[in-house]
């Protein structure tokens, strides 16, 4: 069974930093591409951050590029997330995702398995 | 991308034929996918590539469309069918955009 579970959800100040990880079992995660979909209070899905297999390639939305860093520890089956300079608008659960794309070559397109997700708040 | 849905909410009675629309600014072909989220859970993949059931997903459930036009239809609705659909586009490279989602509810 696949699962993925976050963790590191806090309550942090303006300008402050968090770690947020996702350990998953129940597939080779050497395998798959992985992303951070965020959930502000009330809102839709919001996209944030992808990394492929080998970290070959990683992606931002733009609004946290240079603010972000999407890692992963594939010894250890975890998935990492680090913010930095958090803003009010960050606020939001944060849930990792695996995508469909577990093969060479190929390329993802949905968010196939999701976390129960962390909540992250940014104030004061 | 942005992707636009309509409605954003609806009430319909158990056993309604109920229809999603969700609408592309540009084309995206067929890299168009549903989710279901029910309150307080995460998401979860509905249908994939346009028209395609993800495994285990009721057949009432069913959905079409290529280009900029999409739909997502429940031929029945069900109590359980209580959730947020949202619509999400994967063409090209990222950023992956989502619908602003529409809110199934009972009647």
């Amino acid at each position: 069974e696949v699962q993925l579970v976050e963790s590191g959800g806090d309550l942090v100040q303006p300008g402050g930093s968090l770690r947020l990880s996702c350990a998953v079992s129940g597939f080779t995660f050497t395998s798959y591409w992985m992303s951070w979909v965020r959930q502000a209070p009330g809102k839709g899905l919001e996209w944030v951050a992808t990394i492929k297999p080998d970290d070959s390639e990683i992606y931002y939305v733009n609004s946290v590029k240079g603010r972000f860093t999407i890692s992963r520890a594939n010894t250890k089956d975890s998935l990492y997330l680090h913010m930095d300079n958090l803003r009010a608008e960050d606020t939001a659960v944060y849930f990792c995702a695996r995508h469909d794309c577990g093969g060479i070559g190929c390329f993802p397109q949905t968010f196939e398995y999701w976390g129960q997700g962390t909540q992250v708040t940014v104030a004061s | 991308i942005q992707m636009t849905q309509s409605p954003s909410s609806l009430s319909a009675s158990v056993g309604d034929r109920v229809t999603i629309t969700c609408r592309a600014n540009q084309f995206i072909d067929t890299f168009l996918h549903w989710y279901q989220q029910k309150p307080g859970k995460a998401p979860k993949l509905l249908i994939f590539a346009a028209s395609s059931l993800q495994s285990g997903v009721p057949s009432r459930f069913s959905a079409s469309g290529t280009g900029t036009e999409f739909s997502l239809t429940i031929s029945s609705l069900q109590p359980d069918d209580v959730a947020t659909y949202f619509c999400q586009q994967s063409f090209s490279t990222p950023p992956w955009t989502f619908g602003q989602g529409t809110k199934v509810e009972i009647k």
